[in-house]
């Protein structure tokens, strides 16, 4: 089966620090990874795709299946980066649903 | 053109009420899914439809079903209700098509049921 682990709930930082949101998933093929991100009352929307392989917002994230992780990465916070990030997997293209990891809600402290 | 869009946004129900929560989705998308998103669990996948047939669907009880007309607006269906069904339900539409395509969410919505 596949699982989307996102191992901590709450990441506070400072603006300016450098940000990681964990994700760590299960899945024995070549799967299809997201990061989707909530600001406060919007909803839900894509922020990147691994297989797009670009920057948004600052924010990279590589997918290293030795490790099975596609964990979220950006040099210098925000205040506006403060929001709900969700990891989810998709085993493959097209016609399956995203299976989500439990979120982390990223706190960015000026 | 216009996003995703579920009606009611909130709903307050009673214990063994059913409930049915609409989502339109974006023109000239076919799939459309629905999650339950709780502080606890996150999202949970709850079905997903494709041109008017279920094409897949979670783990959830048979009092969660849904339906989607011709136009692809769907409709979820919640009978019996339970204390535990207050969550916010959202819906998301995508052209299924291609790699990695983009789910676009509408706003949720909010069922509390008393």
């Amino acid at each position: 089966a596949q699982r989307v682990t996102q191992p901590e709930k709450l990441l506070s930082v400072f603006k300016g620090a450098p940000v990681e949101l964990k994700c760590n998933y299960s899945y024995s093929g070549s799967p299809e990874l997201f990061w989707y991100v909530q600001y406060s009352r919007q909803r839900l929307q894509l922020l990147l795709r691994h297989i797009s392989r670009e920057s948004i917002k600052g924010f990279t994230a590589d997918l290293n299946k030795g490790e099975t992780s596609f964990h979220l990465k950006k040099p210098f916070a925000q205040e506006e980066d403060s929001a709900m990030y969700y990891c989810a997997l998709s085993p493959s293209s097209g016609n399956t649903p995203l299976v989500f990891g439990k979120g982390t809600r990223l706190s960015v402290i000026a | 053109k216009a996003g995703v869009t579920q009606t009611p946004r909130y709903l307050i129900k009673t214990r063994g009420q059913q409930v049915t929560l609409s989502c339109s989705p974006i023109s000239g998308h076919r799939s459309v899914s629905w999650y339950q998103q709780t502080p606890g669990q996150g999202l949970q996948f709850l079905f997903e439809y494709f041109s008017e047939t279920q094409r897949n669907k979670g783990n959830f009880p048979g009092r969660f079903s849904g339906r989607q007309f011709s136009n692809s607006r769907s409709e979820m269906n919640v009978s019996t209700l339970e204390l535990g069904d207050s969550a916010l339900y959202l819906c998301a539409s995508s052209l299924a098509t291609g790699l990695a395509p983009e789910a676009f969410f509408g706003q949720g919505t909010r069922l509390t049921v008393v």
